[in-house]
């Protein structure tokens, strides 16, 4: 059974810090995985999308890499400003077809002080 | 694009009443829908996956007979809570996954949902 698991459960960095969120998987058998951004109160932002034969997608400051064989995913934030501050959520999409379910991990709480 | 839309995004309801959250992707097919609920402070639970067409698949310990779900349209889920109590109150989030896209799902604001 998937499993997935983010550390830390909590982050508080001051503004302009980069900064390092992870995320790690117990079945390496997975189509994708993708990180979210969820305010209070909200529904998920999907912010980037690595496919399993991907090492890595980067948008703006942002960057993930995916490390399929050892089971670990990291976003990478650079100058972190107060507007990033949000949960943060892995998923993985289980491969094989038969279910193609996301399977979330427990998110990161990410607050950047100004 | 890749928007996804759910209504209402707040509902309280008395005990025993039913209510229906839909949810719809409007700017793209979706054949697949999923419904999850969020506790506060936890991640996301799949309750069911909604396929255009089809009958929904429910995740274990999910009462299909209370959480009912028709996908009518390629846009268009719905999500009905039949005899809602206080304990289903919580937060719920629909995804639409895009027809012939990569598996990437796009996630609705969600519903909050206060039982009475």
């Amino acid at each position: 059974k998937q499993e997935v698991t983010q550390i830390p459960a909590a982050l508080s960095v001051p503004e302009g810090e980069n900064l390092v969120l992870n995320c790690s998987f117990t079945d390496s058998a997975i189509y994708n995985l993708q990180w979210f951004r969820q305010d209070p109160g909200k529904g998920l932002t999907s912010l980037l999308l690595i496919q399993s034969s991907q090492r890595e997608q980067t948008s703006g400051r942002l960057n993930a890499s995916l490390d399929k064989s050892s089971g670990r995913s990291t976003l990478y934030i650079a100058a972190s400003q107060p507007g990033d501050s949000a949960t943060y959520l892995c998923a993985v999409l289980d491969y094989g077809g038969a279910t193609n379910k996301l399977i979330f991990g427990t998110g990161t709480l990410l607050a950047v002080q100004p | 694009g890749a928007v996804v839309s759910q209504h209402p995004s707040r509902v309280i309801c008395k005990s025993g009443t039913s209510v229906k959250i839909e949810c719809r992707s409007l700017d793209f097919q979706a054949t697949t829908m999923f419904w999850y609920r969020q506790f506060p402070k936890q991640s996301l639970m799949l309750m069911a996956t909604s396929n255009e067409g089809s009958k929904a698949t429910y995740e274990q310990g999910v009462e299909k007979d209370k959480f009912l779900i028709n996908h009518a349209s390629l846009t268009l889920s719905t999500l009905t809570v039949t005899s809602a109590h206080p304990e289903d109150s919580s937060f719920y989030i629909c995804s639409a996954r895009v027809r012939g896209g990569a598996g990437e799902q796009f996630f609705g604001p969600g519903t909050r949902l206060t039982v009475l």
